[in-house]
């Protein structure tokens, strides 16, 4: 089945810093990729929508200057955290869109990054 | 708005049979998905419905009723690695792909 890739699954930075996450498609072309920040015992929040070779579409109240997107090939994605803060701490998914067998679109997932601002 | 509502928390005895509700309110619907997710990994896909009935894989089944804006997750034979989070998830669009997520019901599963 399809795979999703991301790295790296753990990042400990200093607050200030920048961190940037990348997620790739194995085996399959994704010209559409997205990015959700999961906090501990809530669900996935979608933050924008990374669209191959062009801007992303950020959803309401993420700041695109905070969350920079790049998906400059149709098989990865990078998610960039600059200027990171402890409220940034988080685990960061992404995901891409891929056909299961019976034809639906079903999102496949990385592992997950998870990142912690000091 | 976009809501969905799943219960938070949910215990079941090894062997036995558990249903995990989802209500769902979107301003669109273009199929609804259930995930496993165990803590600290990526969410795994489980099922997909689009029509109307029942969908059945293995141990997993899944039920939709769009007129009533309900799915549940059907688990049979529960084991004890059953023991996750069970995200259930709207498509409210053909052309984004992308999904809203309710928050998750943590099922414990007790010996």
């Amino acid at each position: 089945g399809a795979v999703v890739s991301q790295h790296p699954s753990r990042v400990i930075c200093k607050s200030g810093t920048s961190v940037k996450i990348e997620c790739r498609s194995l085996d399959f072309q994704a010209t559409t990729m997205f990015w959700y920040r999961q906090f501990p015992k809530q669900s996935l929040m979608l933050m924008a929508t990374s669209n191959e070779g062009s801007k992303a579409t950020y959803e309401q109240g993420v700041e695109k200057d905070k969350f920079l997107i790049n998906h400059a090939s149709l098989t990865l994605s990078t998610l960039t955290v600059t200027s990171a803060h402890p409220e940034d701490s988080s685990f960061y998914i992404c995901s891409a869109k891929a056909t299961d067998g019976s034809g639906a679109n079903v999102l496949t997932f990385g592992a997950g990054s998870r990142l912690t601002v000091l | 708005g976009q809501n969905i509502d799943q219960p938070t928390e949910m215990t079941a005895t090894e062997g036995a049979i558990v249903q995990i509700n989802c209500t769902y309110q979107t301003s669109g619907f273009n199929g609804l998905f259930w995930y496993q997710q165990h803590a600290g990994e990526a969410p795994t896909f489980l099922s997909y419905n689009v029509l109307d009935g029942l969908e059945e894989k293995g141990r997993f089944s899944s039920f939709l009723s769009r007129s009533k804006g309900y799915s549940y997750l059907l688990l049979k034979e529960l084991q004890m690695k059953d023991s996750a989070s069970y995200l259930c998830a709207v498509s409210p669009s053909s052309n984004t792909g992308k999904l809203i997520f309710g928050q998750g019901t943590t099922l414990q599963v007790k010996p």
